[in-house]
């Protein structure tokens, strides 16, 4: 069965400082994973998505990483700001032709002053 | 930009009353979710569409049953709500074509109070 683990599940950092966030996943055949921010009472926002042939990708301050052999991913914020407060969501899909991700349950990251 | 437009934001109903979730989007998407998202569990799948008048399954749907008569609406149904589907429900809409390179483009949900 296809999954996706995340860690860790909560993280508190100060503003300014950096933090890496994991996605670990079975899913196969693997076709893209996506990592989606999603603030609090508000839906997920895909923040990137990343092939089996990309190995890193930046969406400014966001930078996610994609290693297809050992099945992992991270999610590098750097400078943190307080606006990044909120859950970030590993999400993988398959190219087995269905439109069903699979998705972690989340990391919930808190910024403070 | 894509909007995915859930009717409610808060709602409060009473224990085995028949309960419907609106979800409409904008920019006509083959593909249309419902999802809830309990905390520690993360989004779990309930019922997803492919078409008009089209229907599966997910991975919870005990309890549920939704309707898409029209492409840019989904309809999300408790038959009979019972206290333990109190939960944040999600609407997410995308694009058929490239398979599943598409985003899911999220509705803001409805936070939904079984009492």
């Amino acid at each position: 069965k296809n999954q996706v683990e995340q860690s860790p599940q909560s993280l508190i950092i100060l503003e300014g400082k950096n933090c890496t966030l994991q996605c670990n996943y079975t899913v196969s055949p693997f076709s893209n994973l996506r990592w989606y921010k999603q603030d609090t009472g508000r839906g997920p926002v895909s923040l990137t998505i990343m092939t089996f042939s990309e190995n890193t990708k930046s969406n400014g301050r966001y930078t996610a990483t994609l290693d297809a052999d050992t099945k992992q991913s991270s999610l590098h914020i750097t400078a943190s700001q307080l606006s990044d407060s909120a859950s970030y969501i590993c999400v993988v899909s398959d190219s087995g032709g269905s439109y069903i991700p699979t998705f972690g349950r989340g990391t919930s990251l808190i910024v403070h002053p | 930009d894509v909007k995915v437009t859930q009717s409610s934001r808060y709602l409060v109903k009473r224990t085995g009353e028949k309960v419907f979730l609106e979800c409409v989007q904008d920019m006509d998407h083959e593909n249309m979710f419902w999802y809830r998202q309990d905390p520690g569990l993360g989004l779990r799948l309930i019922y997803f569409s492919y078409d008009v008048k089209m229907k599966e399954k997910g991975d919870i749907p005990e309890g549920y049953s939704v309707s898409r008569e029209k492409k840019e609406r989904f309809s999300l149904i408790l038959e009979s709500a019972s206290t333990n589907q109190t939960s944040m429900y999600l609407c997410a809409s995308s694009r058929s074509g490239e398979g599943s390179n598409q985003p899911q483009h999220f509705g803001d949900g409805t936070r939904l109070s079984i009492l």
